[in-house]
């Protein structure tokens, strides 16, 4: 069956490292993946679009890349702030599948220190 | 703000209840989505419309039920309720049509979501 993971539920770093939160997928095809942020009781926050065929897309601080041969997707935050704390979840288009729209990962929450 | 407007913030009810969520998309915006978040199962997909018909489908129970009516608006009738339905309810809007392949590159706007808790 279509699973997506993310590779852990929590990550802790200190503020100006760099985040790597991983999203792997199972059984799916697709070929766009996005990247969204949720603050806690909020609604998720659209933050990045990546095709197949584009390998790395970029955006501020932001860094996602696209290997579609490990079906692998990295999302780095450079230079985190306190303020990147917060739940960063992957989502697949799989509307190729019955039933389906964008089917998200359970997240990785990050916390940033200072 | 997303511009996606959900409603009611809160929602406590007794089990066997019914209640309806409802949902304002963002201005121009034809699709809408439902999702249900809980700790343990993350952010589920319940099902998609489309200026008025229902496009996609995902893991929703039979006892749950919605539509988008002609000013685009949508609600979520979640009927016979159980402590399991207990969650955040999320509302999304999107320009897309949900055709096969587009919600890939189709931006979805949350809402800021109803919280459920069924005693």
């Amino acid at each position: 069956s279509q699973k997506i993971e993310q590779n852990s539920e929590a990550l802790n770093i200190q503020e100006g490292k760099t985040a790597t939160l991983t999203c792997n997928y199972t059984n799916y095809s697709p070929a766009y993946l996005q990247w969204y942020r949720q603050d806690p009781g909020r609604g998720p926050v659209f933050l990045l679009l990546i095709r197949e065929n584009e390998k790395e897309k970029r955006k501020e601080r932001l860094k996602v890349t696209f290997d579609t041969t490990l079906k692998q997707s990295l999302f780095h935050i450079t230079a985190s702030q306190p303020a990147d704390s917060a739940t960063y979840l992957c989502a697949l288009d799989a509307s190729n599948q019955a039933g389906t729209a964008l089917i998200f990962g359970k997240g990785t929450t990050l916390s940033v220190s200072s | 703000d997303s511009g996606v407007t959900q409603t009611p913030k809160h929602l406590i009810t007794a089990t066997g209840q019914r209640v309806t969520l409802r949902c304002s998309p963002r201005s121009g915006d034809l699709s809408v989505y439902w999702y249900q978040q809980s700790l343990d199962q993350g952010l589920q997909f319940l099902i998609q419309y489309y200026n008025g018909e229902e496009r996609a489908k995902g893991n929703i129970l039979e006892r749950f039920s919605a539509q988008q009516f002609p000013d685009l608006h949508s609600e979520l009738n979640l009927s016979s309720l159980e402590l399991g339905d207990s969650a955040l309810y999320f509302c999304a809007s999107s320009v897309y049509s949900g055709l096969a392949g587009s919600a890939g590159t189709d931006t979805q706007y949350f809402g800021p979501g109803t919280r459920l808790t069924v005693l």
